[in-house]
């Protein structure tokens, strides 16, 4: 399968512990995404990337997230000091985008996150 | 910064009808509007998409029409079918920027 995984399939963690989530996109993918979304909402922004760059950062996303993509293929997501809150499936999405222009998304299955 | 808001958020047809879904979108930069399609327990999957610099777009029974001066569009889905059944999200972004989607659309098809 030569889509974009997402490991693991699901978490649950205590309130207060740190998790990690990690994403492969497809190789040749320039922009990775993640996105947060809960049941019967649409996805929700949280940081993209072109290559190794981190381009955005939503401004609603806690200092307790934290995304990196060190060498422009796979992502990490971190969060710190969970919170009931943080509740949630989060998604990775990846896409190859020509001169700057957006282009579809390809999205992995996810990770549910369920902190207790 | 970006921000999309979709409607209605069900919409419940007979088969055989059609169904419109229709957003807007704040950005005036904004030039590519997609429209993903997420089945229960599955994963988004792009369904059709429009840029900027055309009006309509059409692909089988499914049809994407934009309306840059007051900034909405719209997904119409023709002769519908049992399987259209889902949740469907509109997005849009500019160039260098974040794709926002929308809150999405329940979309039930009635025998």
């Amino acid at each position: 399968d030569t889509g974009v995984s997402q490991d693991p399939r699901h978490k649950i963690t205590k309130r207060g512990q740190n998790v990690t989530f990690r994403c492969d996109p497809i190789s040749e993918h320039n922009r990775l995404y993640w996105y947060r979304q809960t049941l019967g909402q649409g996805p929700e922004f949280l940081t993209y990337f072109q290559n190794e760059a981190q381009l955005e950062k939503s401004r609603l996303l806690s200092d307790r997230f934290s995304a990196e993509r060190p060498k422009g293929s796979f992502s990490t997501l971190e969060i710190q000091r969970t919170e009931q809150g943080d509740s949630a499936m989060y998604l990775c999405a990846s896409s190859l985008a020509h001169d700057g222009y957006n282009e579809k998304l390809f999205f992995g299955s996810g990770t549910q996150l369920s902190v207790l | 910064g970006e921000n999309v808001e979709q409607h209605p958020s069900t919409l419940s047809v007979q088969e055989g009808d059609s169904a419109v879904i229709k957003c807007t979108y704040s950005d005036s930069a904004s030039n590519y509007f997609p429209w993903y399609k997420q089945e229960l327990g599955k994963r988004p999957q792009l369904i059709i998409d429009i840029r900027s610099n055309v009006g309509e777009k059409k692909d089988q029974r499914i049809a994407v029409t934009l309306n840059k001066t007051a900034k909405h569009f719209s997904l119409h889905i023709t002769e519908t079918q049992p399987e259209d059944s889902a949740v469907y999200f509109c997005a849009a972004s500019s160039s260098a920027s974040k794709i926002i989607f929308g809150s999405g659309t329940r979309l039930s098809i009635r025998p």
